[in-house]
């Protein structure tokens, strides 16, 4: 079974910081990995997608998330957060039907 | 391009109501989805479209959703009768094969 853990339920950072997003899965095979972001009352917008070579993965939005095998993890990274990156992230496995992490709710303060 | 439109974006209801959503997918997308999101959780897909027909419904609960998409193009989901517990946003997706999916911006359904 396939399943995405988002340790993090909340986190705050400051403008201009360095932000740091994990995210662990199991899947059974290799899988295809996802970042998403959602504002307030918004749908889902995709930042990134991991489905095979290279395993640092570069986004939208100066995002990027490195795969990592040995520790099953897709950790999504921002070397500058700006107040406008504050929204609610999802990591997300699967090929044609996605499981979703719980999601991580980030703060961005002046 | 067009996104994915939903309509409505709000709806409430009472329990035992029912209620039905719309998804217009983008434009030559065959995969349709739709997604069950609770406060405070990930996305669940309830049911996949390829095309018109279904590929996958295993976490729709059947007795009292259904969901259709004739001609492979526009879907509607409903829920008869509502419980409190469908209390929700409800995010349409579609995609081209074997891509991302694109996400519409949700109808959020509130059961009191």
């Amino acid at each position: 079974a396939q399943s995405v853990t988002q340790p993090d339920i909340h986190i705050t950072v400051s403008e201009g910081a360095s932000l740091e997003l994990r995210c662990n899965y199991s899947y059974g095979a290799t899988p295809y990995l996802f970042w998403y972001v959602q504002s307030p009352g918004q749908g889902l917008q995709l930042l990134l997608k991991y489905f095979s070579g290279d395993t640092l993965v570069q986004g939208i939005k100066g995002f990027e998330a490195e795969f990592k095998r040995s520790q099953s993890s897709f950790n999504l990274r921002k070397p500058s957060v700006h107040w406008s990156d504050a929204a609610e992230y999802f990591c997300a496995v699967g090929d044609y039907k996605l499981s979703f992490g719980a999601g991580t709710t980030v703060t961005v303060r002046a | 391009e067009a996104g994915v439109a939903q309509s409505p974006r709000y709806k409430i209801i009472e329990k035992r109501q029912s209620v039905a959503f719309w998804c217009n997918p983008i434009s030559g997308h065959a995969t349709l989805y739709w997604y069950q999101q609770i406060l405070g959780q990930g996305p669940k897909l309830l049911i996949q479209f390829q095309n018109n027909g279904v590929v996958d419904d295993s976490q729709l609960p059947k007795d009292r959703f259904s969901a259709e998409r004739l001609k492979g193009v526009d879907s509607t989901l409903k829920i008869q009768p509502a419980k409190l517990e469908d209390s929700a946003v409800y995010l349409c997706a579609s995609s081209l094969a074997g891509s991302s999916a694109f996400f519409g911006q949700g109808t959020r359904l509130t059961v009191v």
